[in-house]
C-alpha cells in the first residue's frame, strides 16, 4: 500500500511566521503535489515536482515555496505566513507515468 | 463552464439503494478519469480509475466513462451508511500539461 504521511494534524501559527509543512512517501514515487483544499474552492495546486531538485509551480504558488532535496520527501514552505492562508493542506505522490496520485492525511493549518 | 463540474448535492438515497454519481469535463482529449471518496475531515482516496468507454467494476462500485459526451459516473450498488461521503471526480488535462483537475465534490448521504 501506498504511504504517505505529513509531518502534522493541527497547526496553528501566528501571522508573518515561517511555516515548514513536510511530506514523506514510502513508495519510491517520482511525482510529488501539494495541493489545499478550501471549502467552495475545492483542490487546489500549489506546485509539484516530478523529479529531485526540480519543482513547477501550480494554480496558485503565490505565498509558497517548495523544496525537493530527497525523492521521498517534498516540503512545503510559507515564507510569510498570512491569515488567507488558513486551509487544508494535502499532500500526494504519484509513480512515474502513473496519474492516480495518493494523499496523505492533510495538514489542518491556522494562521492566526 | 467549468473543467469539471459536478452537482454539490447532497444526494441523499435509502440504505441498500443504488446511488449515482455524475461529472462533466470540458478537455475532449482527456484519457484518464478518477473517481475519489472523501470522509469528513479527512483526506482523499482514490478508489476507481478508468480510462477506456464503458464500464468497469469494482466490487460494489461501477465506473462508467462515455468519452464523446465528456461524461463519467460513478455507481454506487447496495449502498451503505459508511458510503456517506463526498466524491470526488478528477480529469486528467493534457491541454494543461497534463494536471489533474479535480471537481468540486457531490456529498452522498445514505440513510439507513
Amino acid at each position: 500500500d501506498v504511504k504517505v504521511t505529513q509531518s502534522s494534524r493541527y497547526l496553528v501559527k501566528r501571522t508573518g511566521e515561517k511555516v515548514f509543512l513536510e511530506c514523506v512517501q514510502d513508495m519510491d514515487h517520482e511525482n510529488m503535489f501539494w495541493y489545499r483544499q478550501d471549502p467552495g474552492l475545492g483542490l487546489r495546486l500549489i506546485y509539484f515536482s516530478y523529479d529531485v531538485k526540480m519543482k513547477e509551480k501550480g494554480d496558485i504558488p503565490e505565498g509558497y515555496s517548495v523544496s525537493r532535496e530527497k525523492k521521498e520527501r517534498f516540503s512545503l514552505i510559507l515564507e510569510s505566513a498570512s491569515t488567507n492562508q488558513t486551509s487544508m493542506y494535502l499532500c500526494a505522490s504519484s509513480a512515474v507515468g502513473s496519474y492516480e496520485q495518493y494523499f496523505g492525511p492533510g495538514t489542518r493549518l491556522t494562521v492566526t | 463552464q467549468k473543467e469539471v463540474e459536478q452537482n454539490s448535492g447532497p444526494l441523499s438515497v435509502p440504505e441498500g439503494a443504488i446511488a449515482s454519481l455524475n461529472c462533466t469535463y470540458s478537455d475532449r482529449v482527456s484519457q484518464s478519469f478518477f473517481w475519489y471518496r472523501q470522509y469528513s475531515g479527512k483526506s482523499p482516496e482514490l478508489i476507481m480509475s478508468i480510462y477506456s468507454n464503458g464500464d468497469k467494476e469494482d466490487g460494489r462500485f461501477t465506473a462508467q466513462l462515455n468519452k464523446a459526451s465528456q461524461y463519467v459516473s460513478l455507481l454506487i450498488r447496495d449502498s451503505q451508511p459508511s458510503d456517506s461521503a463526498t466524491y470526488l471526480c478528477a480529469v486528467l488535462f493534457y491541454n494543461q500539461g497534463g494536471k489533474l483537475i479535480f471537481g468540486q465534490g457531490t456529498e452522498l448521504s445514505v440513510k439507513p
